[in-house]
């Protein structure tokens, strides 16, 4: 089945506890991207990557990196994770470039204590 | 200002009923918009792409207007099913997605 998984799922944690989100299509998409939902503000882009190791920040970077060094694998990972990275996550993939349709991962909520 | 702004609802639609909801976008540089839909938290799925003369696709109907900077998502017959929040996205510069905060739609029988 075609699709874009995440894990972990949920995931409470610590302030400053490192932490890594895992993101894989089997799609063999090149557009890879990570977006937060808060409430009132939407999803807003973090880091997308257009290739293999090519990587650009989004709008809210900060706190965040990633990093691209399979075709199919995109982990978003916060060094020193803060109480203001408390948000829902998305994972999305698309075909070639950013102006094709994205798909999904189901999402990780994730709080920081 | 955001760069996509969307009146967030909810708007409360009888069954059978029409409604219609636009976006503003900030970029005149934008090229592709689309229109995505969301349920409950869920991830995101695209509802339909947003072209420059207009489309249709079923009783959901998208326009483009560039001179005035949005686009509009209209639902003729409203189901049930429809209830949902629609998300605007509009293409930034190179690589860049950006999402309006989603307008949410409650069809009620």
């Amino acid at each position: 089945e075609a699709q874009v998984t995440q894990n972990p799922r949920y995931l409470i944690t610590v302030t400053g506890k490192k932490l890594t989100v895992t993101c894989s299509q089997n799609m063999n998409h090149e557009y890879m991207s990570w977006y937060r939902q808060d409430p009132g503000l939407g999803l807003r882009q973090i880091y997308y990557s257009m290739n293999v190791e090519v990587t650009d920040k989004g709008d809210v970077p900060e706190g965040y990196k990633v990093s691209r060094k399979e075709k199919r694998n995109f982990p978003l990972i916060l060094e020193s994770p803060s109480p203001n990275q408390t948000s829902l996550y998305f994972c999305a993939s698309s075909p070639g470039t950013f102006r094709e349709t994205q798909y999904f991962g189901p999402g990780t909520r994730l709080l920081v204590l | 200002r955001k760069e996509v702004e969307q009146d967030p609802g909810p708007f409360n639609v009888p069954e059978g009923a029409t409604v219609a909801f636009n976006c503003t976008y900030s970029n005149s540089a934008s090229q592709s918009f689309f229109w995505y839909r969301q349920d409950c938290r869920k991830e995101p799925k695209l509802l339909m792409s947003v072209y420059s003369s207009g489309n249709e696709d079923g009783r959901f109907t998208a326009q483009l207007n560039r001179a005035s900077q949005y686009i509009s998502l209209l639902i003729r017959d409203s189901k049930l099913s429809d209830s949902a929040t629609y998300l605007c996205v509009v293409t930034g510069s190179w690589g860049k997605l950006q999402f309006g905060a989603g307008t949410q739609v409650v069809v009620t029988p």
